[in-house]
């Protein structure tokens, strides 16, 4: 199957600053990449559709000015968690689509504001 | 909008047993994907069983099969056979057909437990 790569596996910063999170297809154009949130012990919730050359389409809820995401190219995606808080502390997962049936999801980040 | 309802938020199962995860989902479509998505304690996303709506032959993957009843909208997995590593949280999944931007909605998750 396709592979998509995400970095870094985990990240620890401090209050107030920002990290950036990236996914990458490796074998494979995405022009459509996900963006996902998940709590301890609960679902995949999405927080925003990353286009390919346009601007990001976010859920309802989800504060795009925190939550910058860019898509530039055919084979990434970043996502940037700016002025950062403890309550942002999640596991981040992203995932790229080469088809309407095919979705594959890179191994998260998990994000630890202290 | 499209919601996925996993109604068992814990399930326990003995290794060589066979185990049935349900699952239903409301949507007025009338071509779409569902999955059935293993998580275990690495969270890596596993995809478990993919099956299209048009198609009325149940999708199996070796130990694992589904039992897929469109009209009522019902799409549980079958396990057989559990084994040690088949010990995750379970998610249920809905996409609609069409087009690649179309998001993934997610059910709120099983979590198996297999017992030795």
């Amino acid at each position: 199957g396709a592979v998509v790569s995400q970095h870094p596996s985990w990240v620890i910063c401090k209050s107030g600053t920002s990290v950036k999170i990236e996914c990458r297809s490796l074998d494979f154009q995405a022009t459509t990449m996900f963006w996902y949130r998940q709590f301890p012990k609960q679902s995949l919730m999405l927080m925003a559709t990353s286009n390919e050359g346009s601007k990001a389409t976010y859920e309802q809820g989800v504060e795009k000015d925190k939550f910058l995401i860019n898509h530039a190219s055919l084979t990434l995606s970043t996502l940037t968690v700016t002025s950062a808080h403890p309550e942002d502390s999640s596991f981040y997962i992203c995932s790229a689509s080469t088809g309407p049936g095919k979705l594959f999801f890179g191994s998260g980040t998990q994000l630890s504001v202290l | 909008a499209q919601t996925v309802t996993q109604s068992q938020p814990e399930m326990s199962v003995q290794e060589a047993e066979t185990v049935t995860l349900s699952c239903t989902y409301d949507t007025s479509e009338s071509d779409y994907y569902l999955f059935w998505y293993k998580q275990p304690p690495s969270r890596q996303m596993i995809l478990v069983i993919r099956q299209e709506a048009y198609k009325q032959q149940n999708a199996t993957e070796n130990r694992f099969s589904v039992n897929f009843q469109k009209a009522a909208k019902s799409f549980s997995l079958k396990i057989s056979d559990s084994q040690l590593g088949d010990a995750a949280m379970y998610f249920c999944a809905y996409r609609r057909s069409g087009g690649s931007n179309y998001k993934l909605t997610f059910g709120k998750g099983t979590l198996l437990t297999v017992n030795p």
